[in-house]
């Protein structure tokens, strides 16, 4: 069946690293992923989109990876900062409709 | 929030009341969206109107019901028939190929539902 998936529930960085948060989807006839972030009590932000025959996308601080021989799909944050802390959710786009994976809490340490 | 409102913010309903979440949305968008979230959980698709009049169950409808008489305005009903009512319920809206970034839905501010 279709599905959308994270592999950690809790990502740690130091302030100025990295992060890369994962993501694993089962449906192939997907026509968009979505990067979502969400802040506790508000609802999901719009991060960044990736089409599906695409394999990179960077935005502002954001880069999206899509692997789709792995169906594997990754957001690289550049120097996060204490905002970033977040749930950050993907999400495939199929006719229209959000299939939303569980989510990682980014915890970013001073 | 992006131009969409939701409101109450928090609310409170006794076990067997039907309950009305209200979704409006100024950004012109024809798609209008009403997910639940609980703790811990992604979102899960509850209704989905692409056009006015018109709207389709998502993957958890049962015990839900919605109307779309107005482009700007997405009302979500709580039944009595939905046994585990107590959720973050988020709206949203999209603008259909030609209303801006085709695939950003927007998302209100929620409304936390929970029943005593």
């Amino acid at each position: 069946g279709e599905s959308v998936g994270l592999h950690l529930p809790t990502l740690s960085v130091q302030e100025g690293d990295n992060s890369i948060i994962n993501c694993a989807y089962s449906n192939s006839a997907s026509d968009y992923f979505i990067w979502y972030k969400q802040e506790s009590g508000k609802g999901p932000q719009f991060i960044i989109d990736i089409r599906s025959n695409m394999d990179k996308r960077q935005g502002q601080r954001v880069t999206v990876l899509l692997n789709k021989t792995v169906k594997h799909l990754s957001l690289q944050i550049a120097a996060t900062q204490p905002g970033d802390s977040a749930v950050y959710f993907c999400a495939e786009v199929k006719s229209g409709k959000l299939i939303f994976g569980q989510g990682t809490t980014l915890q970013v340490k001073p | 929030d992006g131009g969409i409102t939701q409101s109450p913010k928090y609310l409170f309903r006794k076990e067997g009341q039907n309950v009305t979440l209200s979704c409006e949305q100024n950004l012109n968008h024809d798609a209008m969206y009403w997910y639940r979230q609980d703790p811990g959980q992604g979102l899960r698709l509850i209704y989905y109107s692409q056009i006015v009049n018109d709207f389709q169950k998502g993957d958890i409808a049962e015990g839900y019901s919605v109307s779309r008489e107005k482009k700007e305005s997405f009302p979500l009903t709580v039944t009595s028939a939905q046994k585990n009512p107590t959720a973050f319920y988020l709206c949203a809206s999209r603008g259909m190929k030609g209303q801006g970034i085709y695939n950003e839905q927007f998302f209100g501010p929620g409304t936390r539902l929970t029943v005593l």
